[in-house]
């Protein structure tokens, strides 16, 4: 069966980094490509980006540019999520989400936790 | 980018009742493909979004066929045609034809 699983929770100081993962399994992981979308306390669903499981290729959402990258491990299957340069703002649920014209499989979230 | 609105933003319904969410785009969501990636989810507290509907009226696998979607172009709608205890929480709907990805400000289900 598809599962996304990812990394625990993490708690990070203003400026710091942080990188989550995204495990795959349960189907063919270049077939497919992974948003991240963000849930802040309280709030909707905020989509961060996209990236490519079979070429790399990335789409990231115009506020984030220059502080988040995607990366994918095809031998792991594997995709990350690095966000810079951190602020309270950040605080948030972390969602990896297969996406091939839908949000089909989600994981279960990452909470980090942006604080000093 | 193409903003998604829903309203209403809360909907109190009686149980065995239906209920229905309006969805629009600020543009047509018909892709070149000729596909139209308009989907649904359903989100309870503490976990994460699920599936329920994807291309305006596709159930996923699982999903009990009370929920229906509909529309076309840049009105979509979900309808529940007898609310559940289960169902509450918030339902989003969400685009895939273009990046950004974007999703509806999120439409709250509770019981009356």
């Amino acid at each position: 069966q598809v599962q996304l699983v990812q990394s625990g929770a993490e708690v990070k100081k203003p400026g710091a980094s942080v990188k989550v993962s995204c495990k795959a399994s349960g189907y063919t992981f270049t077939s497919y490509g992974i948003s991240w979308v963000r849930q802040a306390p309280g709030q909707g669903l905020e989509w961060m980006g996209w990236i490519s499981a079979y070429n790399g290729n990335t789409d990231y959402a115009q506020k984030l540019q220059g502080r988040v990258t995607m990366t994918t491990d095809t031998s792991t299957t594997t995709v990350y999520m690095e966000l810079r340069s951190l602020i309270s703002d950040d605080t948030a649920v972390y969602y990896c989400a297969r996406d091939l014209g839908s949000f089909d499989y989600w994981g279960q979230g990452t909470l980090v936790t942006v604080s000093s | 980018d193409i903003v998604m609105t829903q309203t209403p933003l809360s909907s109190p319904v009686t149980l065995g009742q239906p209920a229905s969410i309006s969805c629009r785009s600020s543009q047509s969501l018909v892709h070149s493909d000729g596909n139209t990636y308009l989907s649904w989810l359903h989100q309870r507290p503490g976990q994460p979004p699920r599936p329920l509907i994807y291309k305006i009226s596709n159930r996923f696998s699982g999903v009990p066929d009370r929920f229906s979607g509909s529309g076309a172009g840049t009105d979509f709608t979900l309808k529940i045609s007898r609310v559940e205890a289960e169902d509450v929480g918030v339902y989003y709907c969400t685009q895939a034809t273009q990046f950004p990805r974007t999703f509806g400000q999120g439409t709250k289900l509770e019981i009356k």
